[in-house]
């Protein structure tokens, strides 16, 4: 089992301005990290798969980056909205489709 | 857009007594996931499945769980004889193709309580 850390736990942006936060996990044997956002009361939606060190992935205002050196991702929002309100998921694949989920950064934005 | 369902979307049930949750995954997947998260705690693999056999499982998918693809569509979760501490929210995911680089696609959950 990976140690996945996850930070900040949480965090609140006023609209309009951007925010990143961070996934930290072991370095060796790495092979892939998933983002997920998870709006309550829905499904998490997949975001980005990374496998590559220095990978840079967007879409729309989110953005996402990759350090498998270190062992770290980060995720940017660009010019946050209130629909960008969610908790954000990181997960590395393990084994055969395995993900390991951190606990997640919650991110209000409020108006 | 093709999505994961599950039914039902919360489930009650008193402690020793069997539940089956369902999940419809998307049509032309074949790998599937059970995982769950219980409240307060990090979302926890399962197990996965392919070609009607389980793939992986962890530590968590003991003998009181099992897993069944009974048609062509559904794919369930069963507990046989539920504890408290199976309390939690239930997802179900599928991928196209199986392997850690692949995206799973979740369903809703269920929210599953046992008194």
């Amino acid at each position: 089992i990976l140690n996945v850390e996850q930070s900040p736990q949480s965090l609140h942006v006023q609209e309009g301005d951007s925010t990143n936060f961070t996934c930290s996990f072991p370095s060796s044997n790495f092979y892939a990290l998933h983002w997920y956002r998870w709006e309550t009361a829905k499904s998490p939606e997949a975001l980005f798969v990374m496998t590559l060190n220095g990978d840079e992935k967007k879409k729309g205002r989110i953005s996402a980056t990759l350090n498998t050196k270190e062992g770290y991702s980060y995720l940017y929002i660009k010019g946050s909205q209130p629909e960008d309100s969610a908790t954000y998921l990181c997960a590395p694949g393990l084994g055969w489709g395995k993900l390991q989920f951190g606990a997640g950064t919650q991110v209000v934005v409020t108006p | 857009e093709p999505e994961v369902t599950q039914t039902p979307s919360h489930q009650v049930t008193q402690m020793g007594q069997e539940v089956i949750l369902r999940c419809v995954p998307i049509s032309n997947h074949l790998y599937f996931y059970w995982y769950r998260q219980i409240l307060g705690q990090k979302v926890e693999f399962l197990v996965s499945f392919y070609n009607n056999e389980i793939s992986e499982k962890s530590e968590i998918f003991d003998d009181q769980f099992s897993v069944e693809r009974p048609d062509g569509s559904n794919f369930t979760l069963k507990i046989r004889s539920t504890k408290l501490e199976d309390s939690a929210m239930y997802f179900c995911a599928s991928s196209e193709v199986g392997g850690l680089k692949e995206t799973q696609y979740f369903g809703p959950g269920t929210r599953l309580l046992v008194l």
